[in-house]
């Protein structure tokens, strides 16, 4: 079981919002920074988001994150069918690597 | 443009030693404001960050809780690249492997490149 708390699913139609949560603690999220990691089947994950809110250059601006708290959110704007795939979020907790369950995104 | 490409075999008897290599292309392993990592991924387990090394004038490693005692992560200067080393393994050892850069000047905090992952699997 995860330390880090995402749904194991999700899901939208093309063009909705959808939101993907990251729930955590003070000593990991309520401290350290998040990045989430996209990830198709049969590939590595890909970075989508670093430092809670910052895209790597490439990534669509309809990607963004955010972070309160001890929870994070990924949200993905203008859904596309190239967005099916796995999330992840993930963060630090005294110099050790944490990764959430996983989230899979349909669309439908 | 940094590549990784990750090498080893496919499949580990229990009890033996999984020994897995990450080379590193456009990058150095020595690098001070890298580190380099390696993970695992299982449908059971999930994925799974089990440790890595850097070089801050010295070298320094750190390794998840769940794999400590059991885990060897090593630079190899001359060959640019750093491997893994996972003792006493298990079926529960069996997973897709992947290694991955954390760039400070980059993307801090953050995966930014990763390998093509190594599915490794323990059985006898």
């Amino acid at each position: 079981q995860s330390v880090l708390t995402q749904p194991p699913s999700a899901s939208g139609t093309p063009g909705q919002r959808v939101t993907i949560s990251c729930s955590g603690s003070n000593s990991n999220i309520g401290r350290n920074p998040v990045s989430w990691y996209q990830q198709f089947p049969g590939t590595a994950p890909q970075l989508l988001i670093y430092t809670n809110d910052q895209r790597p250059s490439g990534v669509p601006g309809r990607f963004s994150g955010s972070k309160s708290g001890t929870s994070a959110s990924l949200a993905i704007s203008g859904l596309q069918s190239e967005d099916e795939a796995d999330y992840y979020c993930a963060t630090w907790d005294d110099n050790l690597a944490l990764f959430g369950g996983g989230t899979k995104l349909t669309v439908l | 443009q940094v590549q990784l490409q990750q090498s080893g075999p496919g499949l580990v008897k229990p009890s033996q030693t999984l020994s897995l290599t990450c080379a590193i292309f456009g990058d150095s392993v020595s690098r001070k404001s890298a580190a380099w990592n390696w993970f695992r991924q299982s449908p059971s387990r999930g994925l799974d960050w089990l440790g890595r090394t850097y070089y801050r004038s010295q070298w320094y490693d750190d390794y998840a809780a769940s794999v400590r005692g059991r885990i060897i992560i090593n630079a190899d200067t001359s060959k640019n690249q750093f491997s893994l080393q996972l003792n006493s393994v298990t079926p529960e050892d069996t997973a897709v492997y992947y290694c991955a850069r954390e760039d400070e000047l980059g993307p801090r905090d953050a995966f930014d490149i990763w390998g093509q992952g190594t599915e490794v699997t323990v059985s006898s």
